[in-house]
């Protein structure tokens, strides 16, 4: 069984820097991942696919990287709205999700 | 535009049902593979299942087979999760989803864009 894990937990990054958060999964998933940042009471919304594929209408300071077992989302210069919950989910099978990285204000 | 429109909270005693609805818009309700997914408080996305619209086949998680439904009437491009048997522990917001693939492929691509706003059910005696 595949597991997601999430790196960390928890990451305090100042507006305008870069953050990157990590996603790793306990064996091989291709590129067959995604992105999404979730904001308190509202729902996940897609960033990212294919590993590195920006969804429609996502910033150019949003981008995604890696493949296998290995995954960064990168987020060039932070904005106020940036702030949230990211969580990593792999479809190389069944959809499964990280536990999620908190990106807080510094 | 793209819209998925559930219905409102529902609190429920422990051993009952509930039955969610997701209304779509925007789109050709049929050619996409709907998809649950749940979050308890606090707690990360755990992935239910899906539905082809087209057909009404579906494809549960392992984990909530013999108690999770999903349905749908093309009729008014709603479909529907319905849980059984329901303890606390299933006290969460229920996400209706749209899969990214055109239905036509075969199978979905099982990445989801846009989600409903979301149906906080809550298990409590």
């Amino acid at each position: 069984e595949i597991v997601m894990t999430q790196s960390p937990a928890t990451l305090s990054v100042s507006p305008g820097e870069r953050a990157t958060l990590s996603c790793r999964a306990s064996q091989s998933v291709s590129s067959n991942l995604a992105w999404y940042q979730q904001k308190p009471g509202q729902a996940p919304r897609l960033l990212i696919y294919g590993a590195s594929t920006r969804a429609t209408g996502i910033p150019a300071r949003f981008s995604g990287s890696g493949s296998g077992t290995e995954f960064t989302l990168t987020i060039s210069s932070l904005q106020s709205e940036d702030f949230a919950v990211y969580y990593c989910q792999q479809y190389n099978n069944w959809p499964l999700f990280g536990q999620g990285t908190k990106l807080e204000i510094k | 535009q793209v819209q998925l429109v559930q219905s409102g909270a529902e609190v429920k005693k422990p051993g009952a049902s509930v039955k969610v609805s997701c209304k779509a818009s925007g789109y050709t309700f049929t050619g996409y593979y709907m998809h649950w997914v749940r979050q308890a408080p606090g707690q990360g996305l755990e992935w239910m299942g899906w539905i082809n619209p087209n057909s009404g086949g579906t494809n549960y998680a392992q984990k909530f087979q013999g108690r999770v439904t999903m349905t749908r009437d093309t009729s008014i491009s709603t479909a529907y999760m319905e849980l059984s048997r329901l303890r606390s522990d299933d006290t969460a917001v229920y996400y209706c989803a749209r899969d990214c693939g055109f239905i036509l492929t075969g199978y979905p691509l099982n990445w989801f864009d846009p989600w409903g706003q979301g149906t906080l059910v809550t298990v409590s005696s």
